[in-house]
C-alpha cells in the first residue's frame, strides 16, 4: 500500500494554458475522486469514478474542466484555458471496493494560475 | 450554507494545553462523521471516524464526541505538541447511494513554544 501519488505537486502555468494532472489511487481501490481545496476552506467535490465511469460531476466543474479514468486505475484532470480563479489544490482520494466509508487522500496538486 | 459548520476558525494554544474544536452538521442522511488533519500543503489524514452509535472515539492524543441527536462533534487535543499545527477538518458522510462527503472549512490550529 503505497498510498495515493499525485502529480506534479506543484504547477505554475500562465492563464490560458491547459494543465493536466494525474492520480494514481491505492491499488485496487475502484473509487476515485477529485476535490479542489482554496485556502481556508474544505475541499469541494469535483467528480468522482467507480472504476472507469465517471458517475457524478459537480456544477463546479465547468466545461473546461475533464477528468477521465480509462482504464479504472490511474485517473487524469485536465483543465483547458486555465483563469486566475482555478489557482487551488487539487486533491485526489480514493476508497476501496466495498468499504466506501474509508476516505485516502493524496498530498494534492498545488496550482497556481499567473 | 454549508451543511458542516466549524468554530472556532482558528486558535493558538500554548505547547502543552488542551483545546477544543466544535462541528455542527444539518447533513442528512447521516451515516457517520469524521476528522481530518492536513498539515500545510499535505492532503488530509483520517484521525477518526464514528457511526450513528458511537458517542467517543480516541486516537491517541485525539478525542473525537458525537451527538447524534444535537448533530454537534467536538474534537479534544490533549497536551498539545508543537506537531499539531495544522487544519482540523470535519467532514459528514451520507447514506445516499454513493456516500457523498461533506466538508467543513477547517479550524486552524497553531501550537506555539
Amino acid at each position: 500500500d503505497t498510498g495515493v501519488s499525485q502529480d506534479p505537486r506543484h504547477k505554475i502555468t500562465k492563464r490560458g494554458q491547459n494543465v493536466t494532472f494525474r492520480c494514481d489511487p491505492i491499488s485496487e481501490h475502484n473509487r476515485l475522486y477529485w476535490y479542489r481545496q482554496t485556502l481556508g476552506q474544505g475541499p469541494e467535490f469535483l467528480t468522482y469514478f467507480q472504476n472507469e465511469a465517471q458517475l457524478e460531476k459537480s456544477r463546479l466543474l465547468s466545461d473546461r474542466f475533464s477528468a477521465e479514468r480509462p482504464k479504472g486505475s490511474f485517473s487524469t484532470l485536465e483543465i483547458q484555458r486555465t483563469e486566475q480563479g482555478d489557482s487551488a489544490m487539487y486533491l485526489c482520494a480514493s476508497s476501496p471496493t466495498g468499504n466506501y466509508e474509508k476516505l485516502f487522500f493524496g498530498s494534492g496538486t498545488q496550482l497556481s494560475v499567473l | 450554507k454549508n451543511q458542516v459548520e466549524q468554530s472556532p476558525q482558528s486558535l493558538i494554544i500554548l505547547e502543552g494545553k488542551n483545546c477544543t474544536l466544535q462541528c455542527n452538521y444539518t447533513v442528512s442522511p447521516f451515516s457517520n462523521l469524521r476528522w481530518y488533519k492536513q498539515d500545510t500543503g499535505r492532503g488530509p489524514v483520517s484521525l477518526t471516524i464514528m457511526t450513528f452509535s458511537e458517542n467517543t472515539k480516541s486516537n491517541g492524543r485525539y478525542t473525537a464526541t458525537l451527538d447524534a441527536d444535537t448533530k454537534q462533534s467536538s474534537l479534544h487535543i490533549t497536551a498539545s505538541q508543537l506537531s499539531d499545527s495544522a487544519s482540523y477538518i470535519c467532514v459528514v458522510m451520507t447514506t445516499d447511494s454513493w456516500g457523498k462527503f461533506q466538508f467543513g472549512a477547517g479550524t486552524q490550529v497553531v501550537v506555539t513554544p
